[in-house]
């Protein structure tokens, strides 16, 4: 079974530029998360889809971070404009939701690690 | 004040012993309970999850679940070099929608 792909693996970006960052989350898995993960810190969720609408967005900044799923699918995350603090490790989750009991196990792909400078 | 907190470490033990892990909790809505270790430059991976209180086994890894004390810990026996990465708890509600709240993550380095 394929696992979550994420691209860029790396990216150096000037703060106030725009980057945006991409997700194929495993076949069939309905929810799919973006979590920012600071060094040295756990992951933090920044959105949750369910299939092709949000879940959760309450700790997305939504002045300057935008995420999409528009088939169900695969899904960008974009930050425009970039700032100092927003340099960390995006990560991608998704897990199944089908069956009893609800599947828990969320499967994460190995990040993008931005660095604004 | 988190709703996880977790020691950062770094905890530097000799192969062989045992790595005693834990977290403690804020929210007692919380009902799943997990372990996750990162390798560097690594997404994080599922290690052992739980969902009441109690001991699990699997392996050498043992996770235990206090929900009266909102307290959780993770055993590592016999603990091997290859063991050595950042362990994380997790844990969540259904009723969040299953959002996944991480503690900062506790650094083991396991020494030959």
């Amino acid at each position: 079974e394929a696992g979550v792909a994420q691209s860029p693996r790396y990216k150096i970006i000037e703060k106030r530029q725009s980057v945006a960052f991409w997700c194929n989350p495993i076949s069939g898995h309905a929810t799919l998360y973006w979590y920012q993960q600071i060094l040295g810190q756990g992951p933090k969720l920044l959105i949750q889809f369910q299939n092709n609408g949000v879940v959760d967005d309450s700790q997305l900044p939504k002045d300057r971070f935008s995420a999409e799923r528009l088939k169900g699918v695969d899904s960008t995350l974009k930050i425009q404009p970039a700032k100092l603090e927003d340099s960390a490790v995006y990560l991608c989750a998704s897990r199944t939701t089908r069956g009893p009991p609800m599947n828990t196990e969320a499967f994460f792909g190995q990040g993008t690690r931005l660095t604004v400078v | 004040q988190k709703e996880v907190e977790q020691d950062p470490g770094p905890l530097s033990v000799p192969e062989g012993a045992i790595v005693s892990l834990n977290c403690t909790y804020s929210n007692s809505a919380f009902q799943y309970f997990m372990w996750y270790r990162q390798y560097s430059r690594k997404g994080p991976e599922l290690l052992m999850y739980t969902y009441s209180s109690g001991n699990k086994e699997d392996g050498r890894f043992t996770a235990q679940v206090d929900k009266s004390s909102k307290y959780i810990s993770l055993f590592i026996r016999d603990s091997q070099p290859s063991d050595s990465a950042t362990y994380l708890c997790a844990m969540n509600r259904a009723a969040a929608g299953n959002k996944l709240t991480f503690g900062g993550g506790t650094r083991v380095l396991v020494k030959p």
